[in-house]
């Protein structure tokens, strides 16, 4: 299956811990990546390969994989962390594309 | 600092062929480091990648859209394009353009325009 499955959403209070996770059997020979969205905005990549954390992201974002599940993890949760947060990979190659369906993080 | 900008109409009728452009800046799209992508987003729900290409003229499209869809690149103007054909209200999305790395585990998007709204109506 090519599908990437995600919770449509998570909440969790400022200074909090969230952890959105994404399953998909694709994740268990590819890279996961993530992306941060924010209302009006385009998708901003906020972890790479899985667990690299891009040039100016904030260390409260990790990522981690487990077989077919991969999560990421927001630690300290602010509230400029609300957002929809998309995981990608590929499936079939690494050239073909597939998104998760995305999740909203509520900072109540 | 790379940017993109997508450019077209707003407004397609259904049945014809929407038709984008992406302009590149900061940066060649001949880079032979780099593929290039569109994707989509429908108002109010997830992200659909759509195609990519290389300057070369290389180009991978998603299996539900393959039919539909043209990716070309105009490399003396440093743009891509990107061709959808038979439209309906269903195509109506945010479409976004896309630097791509082409990276083994996974092909990923890096640099994105600031995306444009397409409507599919009469």
């Amino acid at each position: 299956s090519s599908e990437l499955t995600q919770p449509p959403s998570v909440s969790v209070s400022p200074g909090q811990t969230a952890r959105i996770t994404c399953f998909g059997d694709a994740l268990s020979r590819r890279y996961a990546f993530w992306y941060q969205q924010k209302p009006g905005q385009a998708p901003v990549m906020v972890i790479s390969k899985g667990t690299q954390r891009p040039s100016g992201i904030p260390e409260r974002f990790s990522g981690s994989s487990s077989g077919t599940t991969v999560t990421l993890t927001i630690s300290g949760v602010q509230a400029e962390d609300e957002a929809d947060y998309y995981c990608q990979s590929a499936a079939s190659s690494d050239s073909y594309v597939v998104f998760g369906g995305g999740t909203k993080l509520t900072v109540l | 600092q790379l940017q993109l900008q997508e450019s077209g109409p707003g407004l397609v009728k259904p049945s014809e062929t929407l038709s984008l452009t992406c302009s590149v800046s900061g940066g060649s799209i001949s880079s032979s480091s780099y593929y290039w992508g569109w994707i989509r987003q429908p108002p109010g729900k997830g992200l659909e990648w759509i195609g990519s290409m290389y300057y070369g003229g290389r180009t991978y499209y998603n299996s539900s859209l393959k039919s539909r869809v043209t990716i070309s690149v105009d490399t003396s103007k440093n743009q891509f394009s990107l061709k959808l054909s038979s439209v309906t209200a269903a195509d109506t999305a945010v479409f976004y353009c896309a630097r791509q790395i082409p990276s083994v585990g996974g092909y990923y998007f890096d640099y994105w325009g600031q995306g444009t709204l397409v409507t599919v109506s009469s």
